[in-house]
């Protein structure tokens, strides 16, 4: 069974505080992406990764950046965390192109 | 980007009956999964649907794709209380990225 861990299930951060949330799969997949998820908006791609040192810009990356220095970690940074950037956080990876897409448990943010 | 749509947005039936829900996209596709979400958790994938598909079973859980009408229907038979969570429609875009457009999600309720 593919295995997606995210390190936190829940974290509380201040109002410009540099965060981390990391995100590790155990299948070798390729592909790896973040999400956040938010009452009646539904999932909105962040970023996504195709391989190690790799990026793409999601639908709404800003405030947000990545980093994949390896291949079954990818992290999403915060740079200075707002309160807008509260929400649940979904980490996924998919072994290829259209594939199904396997999430981790969900990181819920809340930044005050 | 294109989005799948579903509808109805919220759904409360009894143990035993059928919970059907229905997913709208606006463009073509290579093909459409469903996700189910247990609360505050990860989604889990249920199904994937090819464009050159109509119908798909699977346990329980019954897919059709109409791609003339741009729709697709999740039929989860004889419910259970352990159905009870949030449904979401996923659609791949045709030029073959590897993005999914995430629905805003069918929540449903089954009654024990």
């Amino acid at each position: 069974d593919v295995k997606v861990t995210q390190s936190s299930r829940y974290l509380v951060k201040r109002t410009g505080e540099k965060v981390f949330l990391e995100c590790v799969q155990d299948m070798d997949h390729e592909n790896m992406f973040w999400y956040r998820q938010d009452p009646g908006l539904g999932l909105r791609l962040i970023y996504f990764s195709y391989d190690v040192k790799m990026k793409e810009k999601g639908d709404i990356p800003e405030g947000y950046s990545v980093s994949r220095e390896k291949k079954e970690r990818f992290s999403l940074i915060l740079e200075s965390a707002s309160t807008n950037q509260t929400s649940m956080y979904l980490c996924a990876t998919n072994p290829g192109l259209q594939e199904t897409q396997y999430f981790g448990p969900g990181t819920r943010l809340l930044v005050l | 980007s294109q989005q799948g749509e579903e509808d109805p947005q919220a759904l409360s039936i009894q143990e035993g009956e059928n919970a059907t829900m229905n997913c709208s996209y606006k463009t073509s596709i290579n093909n459409l999964q469903w996700y189910r979400q247990n609360s505050g958790r990860g989604l889990v994938h249920l199904i994937l649907i090819r464009s050159n598909e109509r119908e798909k079973h699977s346990g329980r859980l019954r897919v059709t794709l109409d791609t003339s009408k741009k729709s697709s229907s999740l039929l989860i038979t004889a419910s259970r209380a352990a159905d009870t969570a949030s449904y979401f429609c996923a659609t791949d875009a045709w030029d073959g990225n590897n993005r999914l457009a995430f629905g805003k999600g069918n929540q449903v309720v089954v009654i024990p």
